[in-house]
């Protein structure tokens, strides 16, 4: 059975830091890209970031490039989302999911509230 | 980027129904498209990938169609437990969008 578990979130004031963390089983972690994407309360979801099977590729959605950086450490099965700089509107709640391009397995979500 | 839109928003159906869900992409983007189902305070679940694999453990009353800008999800006869929202996802280029949704109730 495929498990993805996110761990890491919590409230956080604007303009500090998170870093959310991705444990999965079940398939063979390194030949799947890892993914992040996130869903504010009441919205649709919205696709954060992608790293390739060796981390050697990434890739962000402008909303958070320069400020969220995606790593994976294939010797743990993990993948991590450190979020700098957070905003308001980085409220949501973070699933992590396993695939090729695109995400396929998915984990239960973590909430990451940022508010004063 | 590449807009996703997706129709209708919202769906109010009977059980038993055929039911469509249409997407359409801004540009071609061949048949990378997904088809997600969510419930509430619940995690996606995708049901196609590729525009027309249905991904294992999902029934078969669902199944997808499409290539290039549009594409369909279609359920052939709606079930209880489908009351749900449902997303599709285009992974041809990224940043990768997805649709706006559309929200399935029971008429």
């Amino acid at each position: 059975e495929v498990q993805v578990v996110e761990s890491g979130g919590g409230l956080v004031q604007p303009g500090g830091s998170l870093r959310l963390s991705c444990a999965a089983s079940g398939l063979s972690f390194t030949s799947y890209w890892m993914h992040w994407v996130r869903q504010a309360p009441g919205k649709g979801p919205v696709w954060v970031s992608r790293i390739n099977t060796d981390g050697s590729s990434a890739t962000y959605a402008d909303s958070v490039k320069g400020r969220f950086t995606i790593s994976r450490g294939n010797t743990k099965d993990t993948v991590y989302l450190q979020m700098n700089s957070l905003r308001v509107d980085d409220t949501a709640v973070y699933y992590c999911a396993m695939g090729m391009l695109s995400p396929d397995y998915w984990g239960q979500g973590a909430l990451v509230t940022v508010s004063s | 980027d590449i807009q996703m839109t997706q129709s209708p928003s919202f769906l109010s159906a009977s059980v038993g129904d055929r039911v469509t869900i249409t997407c359409r992409a801004s540009q071609n983007i061949l048949t990378y498209l997904n088809w997600y189902q969510q419930k509430a305070g619940k995690a996606p679940k995708l049901l196609i990938y590729s525009a027309s694999s249905l991904q294992s453990g999902v029934p078969s009353r669902f199944s997808g169609s499409g290539s290039g800008t549009d594409f369909s999800l279609i359920i052939s006869s709606l079930q209880p437990e489908d009351f749900a929202t449902y997303y599709c996802l285009q992974s041809y280029s990224p940043p990768l969008t997805f649709g706006g949704g559309t929200k399935v109730e029971i008429k």
